[in-house]
This record gives C-alpha cells, structure tokens and sequence, in this order.
C-alpha cells in the first residue's frame, strides 16, 4: 500500500514565524502535491511537483514556497506566517502518467497561527 | 473552466437506507472522475474513479458511482447504509485543459451523516 506520511498532525506557531511541514511518500512516485482545506472551501491546490528540483505553482501559492530536494519528500514552507494560514494542509502524491491518476493523501496537518 | 459541483452541504440518511451523494461537472474533453472520503480528523482515502469503460464503477467498503455522460453527474451511491459511512465526501475531476495543468480540481465536499 502506498504510505504517505506528514511531520505533525497539530501545529500552533505564531505570526511571522517560518513554518516548514514535510511530507514522505515510500512509493517511488514523481508526483507529489499540497493542498489545503478549509470549511466551505474543499481542498484547494497550493503548489505541486512533478519531478525532483520541479515545482508549480497552483491556484493558491501566495504566502507559501516549496522544496524538492529528493524524490520522496515534498516540503512546504510558510515563509511568514499569518493568521489567515491557519488551516488544515493536506500532501499527496501519485505516480506519473498511466491509468492509475490515483493521488494518495496523507493524514494531513492541522496548523494555527496565534 | 473546468469544474465539480457537490450541491448538497449535507445529507441525513437512516442507517440500513439507501444514500445518495451528488456531482455534477464541467470539463471540455472525457473526464476522469473521483470520489474520495475524509473520517474526522484524517487525510482523504480514495473509494472509487471512472476512468473509462462501464458507467457504474464499484469501489471500496460497498459504495459504488453512476457516470452520466448525457446529464455530466457522478453520483455516489451505496445500497444500505451504515453508521460508520459518516464522514465527510469529495468528488474531484481531473482538469486536462484548463489551469491546472491536468491535476485534480475537488468539489467543496458533502457531509454525509447516518443515524441508527
């Protein structure tokens, strides 16, 4: 089975502070993704990646960056975080191409900004 | 631009009834379409994808989905159910020709809740 795998599950950081949250899959797939999910609002897409040392922006990238060092590990960071960030995030992934298009979520991380 | 209805906020289903979980999309070429589940406080497991082939797709824990070319839905449904089925439902389309170079675009979720 696919694992995908984040940091933490709760996080409380304060205003301005610069957040990182790591994300892990072990299935060897190229595409990874960051979302985040608000009441109301669904999941909406912050960046992707669709190979290592790739990265996209999606439909909400302002206020965020990401890294791609290895092929296994998706990081998202909040150079400055606000009080607006405070949401759930959710990483997945999914391997390129084929007839799979399956995206696998991990249990996500739930981040407050004070 | 492409995208994917949940019309319903909630729905309330007796437990042993049958539920219904509506989706309607909007895309330019042949969908790929998705339903994903949330239990609180968890990632989304994917349940079931109409990729091509037979409109009624079964996936997992008993619930299945009907493509509807003609009136662009993908309904999910499941026969009977169950206490546990309370969560929180997306459907998701794949976007191939709009912004989002070809990935997921998620329906704003439907709350399914199932009393005894």
């Amino acid at each position: 089975d696919v694992k995908v795998t984040q940091s933490s599950r709760y996080l409380v950081k304060r205003t301005g502070e610069k957040v990182f949250l790591e994300c892990v899959q072990d299935m060897d797939h190229e595409n990874m993704f960051w979302y985040r999910q608000d009441p109301g609002l669904g999941l909406r897409l912050i960046y992707f990646s669709y190979d290592v040392k790739m990265k996209e922006k999606g439909d909400i990238p302002e206020g965020y960056s990401v890294s791609r060092e290895k092929k296994e590990r998706f990081s998202l960071i909040l150079e400055s975080a606000s009080t607006n960030q405070t949401s759930m995030y959710l990483c997945a992934s999914r391997e390129q191409g084929g007839i799979q298009e399956t995206q696998y979520f991990g249990p996500g991380t739930r981040l407050l900004v004070l | 631009a492409q995208s994917v209805a949940q019309p319903e906020d909630q729905v309330n289903v007796a437990e042993g009834n049958p539920l219904t979980v509506k989706c309607t999309y909007s895309v330019s070429g042949n969908p790929y379409l998705f339903w994903y589940v949330q239990y609180p406080n968890r990632g989304l497991q994917f349940l079931l994808k109409y990729i091509t082939g037979d409109n009624l797709v079964k996936g997992s824990y008993g619930f299945e989905a009907e493509f509807n070319k003609s009136q662009t839905s993908f309904h999910l449904k499941k026969p009977s159910a169950l206490v546990s089925d309370s969560a929180l439902y997306f459907c998701a389309v794949r976007d191939f020709y709009g912004g989002s170079q070809g990935n997921l675009i998620f329906g704003k979720g439907t709350k399914l809740s199932v009393k005894p």
